[in-house]
């Protein structure tokens, strides 16, 4: 259960875009879209913000979106605004049946 | 109203027993995998265990197996967390979460319940 590996940290200015790596092993993807991600607010529980790489669930912002190249999910918010400004994380169900998260990446709308 | 409730967190000694719940309304529990998920004071998210909708699958993270047992009963719609031989490394906010799908995500998250282990 080797964990995933996110940048600390991302900036970006309000109106921007930003993206969020996020890279696993190949034999805990396994060519599978099993990645999700998730925000968290200081204090807060985290939230569902795509899942299977790129899907969105209802009532998340199109501003977020997903995609995927060999084992690594990347995630991008288009049009930053001063909300989006947290921790986030990414999921991965691997082959092996079990669960790891990304370290998470705290991101700051300057 | 979609929601899950945890409930159980305390200070506990090293070595010592918890038992924590997910009360949940508003969904057909029984219809749902559901997992115990948690976050050490400052530190990610980290998963722990997860079971089935009907609970006969059921998976640990390696840091807890064997001291932890998660079960469900569908008939009070309830999660539970059985935790043995607390250690300080245990101590975190535990969330309960929904399962969209089997791999799809955590789509219902609760609030957390806070486990302390400490002497």
């Amino acid at each position: 259960q080797s964990a995933l590996t996110q940048p600390a940290s991302v900036s970006g200015s309000p109106g921007q875009s930003i993206t969020i790596s996020c890279t696993g092993t190949s034999s805990d993807v396994g060519g599978y879209n099993y990645f999700s991600w998730y925000q968290q607010h200081p204090g807060k529980a985290p939230k569902l913000m795509l899942y299977d790489v790129g899907n969105r669930p209802s009532g998340v912002s199109n501003r977020f979106s997903g995609s995927k190249s060999d084992n690594t999910a990347s995630l991008t918010i288009s049009g930053l605004q001063a909300d989006d400004e947290g921790d986030y994380y990414c999921s991965l169900y691997t082959t092996g049946n079990t669960v790891v998260f990304g370290g998470g990446t705290k991101l700051t709308v300057l | 109203q979609v929601q899950v409730v945890e409930s159980g967190g305390g200070l506990v000694k090293p070595g010592g027993s918890l038992r924590l719940s997910c009360a949940t309304s508003g969904f057909t529990f029984s219809d749902y995998y559901m997992i115990w998920i948690r976050q050490a004071p400052g530190k990610g998210l980290e998963w722990v265990s997860y079971i089935s909708s009907g609970g006969d699958v059921i998976y640990y993270a390696d840091s807890v197996k064997g001291r932890v047992t998660i079960s469900r009963d569908n008939a009070e719609k309830s999660l539970y967390l059985q935790m043995n031989s607390l250690r300080a490394e245990d101590t975190a906010v535990y969330y309960c979460a929904r399962c969209l799908l089997v791999g799809k995500g955590m789509d219902v998250w609760g609030q957390g319940t806070t486990v302390t282990v400490s002497s």
